[in-house]
């Protein structure tokens, strides 16, 4: 079983509508958890952290549920350039490593 | 904000010969670097976590022998691909780990392509 798993999509929605991505990961012990945006043949870039208490940045909202180990990210009026790879992303309590899950692929469209 | 300057972005190189890829922290010093690679359509795969001035810890199934990695000194670090071969295309990409905070750094990649 994969450490951190996201539905690979690809997820194709019109501009304005609302889209989520769930993510689960493996190891209880994961503490930190992140999402991260990649353009296409590009480096990922820092989306948002995801905090227990759950945390909003504008239009993307993270969710984080410890007991079920499940992460969530809602974009909101979406944009054309929210289209991208999202990538999901935890790390381990004691551990520096980033573990990068597959990816969710988006595509808006006008 | 914090930079990691990766080079090259890509390289095309002939099948048995060796490629050196540099990161390079530019305003802060990297305790830790971290190398990834990706194929397409998939994660981004650690490679290994290298550490200034000590030897580099590889994933399983990362061979050392092949993939040489250099963290001589506080903002610099190199992954040299030895004796290429055309399943080692990929997108190699660093990821720098501040001295100060949690944060992480990521170069730009640098795509390979073996023919």
């Amino acid at each position: 079983r994969k450490e951190v798993e996201q539905d690979p999509g690809p997820f194709n929605v019109p501009e304005g509508a609302t889209v989520a991505f769930n993510c689960t990961y493996s190891n209880s012990a994961s503490q930190s958890f992140f999402w991260y945006r990649q353009d296409c043949r590009k480096e990922p870039k820092l989306l948002m952290s995801v905090y227990s208490s759950g945390n909003e940045d504008g239009r993307f909202t993270a969710q984080l549920n410890r007991a079920s180990q499940y992460i969530s990210l809602l974009i909101r009026d979406s944009k054309l350039s929210d289209s991208a790879t999202y990538l999901c992303v935890v790390n381990t309590r004691g551990a520096q490593k980033l573990v990068f899950g597959q990816g969710t692929r988006l595509t808006i469209n006008p | 904000g914090a930079v990691v300057s990766q080079h090259p972005s890509w390289v095309i190189c002939k099948s048995g010969t060796s490629v050196k890829i540099e990161c390079r922290s530019l305003d802060f010093q990297a305790t830790t670097m971290f190398w990834y690679r990706q194929f397409p359509k998939q994660s981004l795969m650690l490679m290994a976590t290298s550490n200034e001035g000590s030897k580099a810890t590889y994933e399983q199934g990362v061979e050392k022998d092949k993939f040489l990695i250099n963290h001589a000194s506080l903002t610099l670090s190199t992954l040299t691909v030895t004796s290429a071969h055309p399943e080692d295309s990929s997108f190699y990409i660093c990821s720098a780990r501040r001295e100060t905070g949690d944060g992480y750094t990521f170069g730009s990649g640098t795509r390979l392509t073996v023919v």
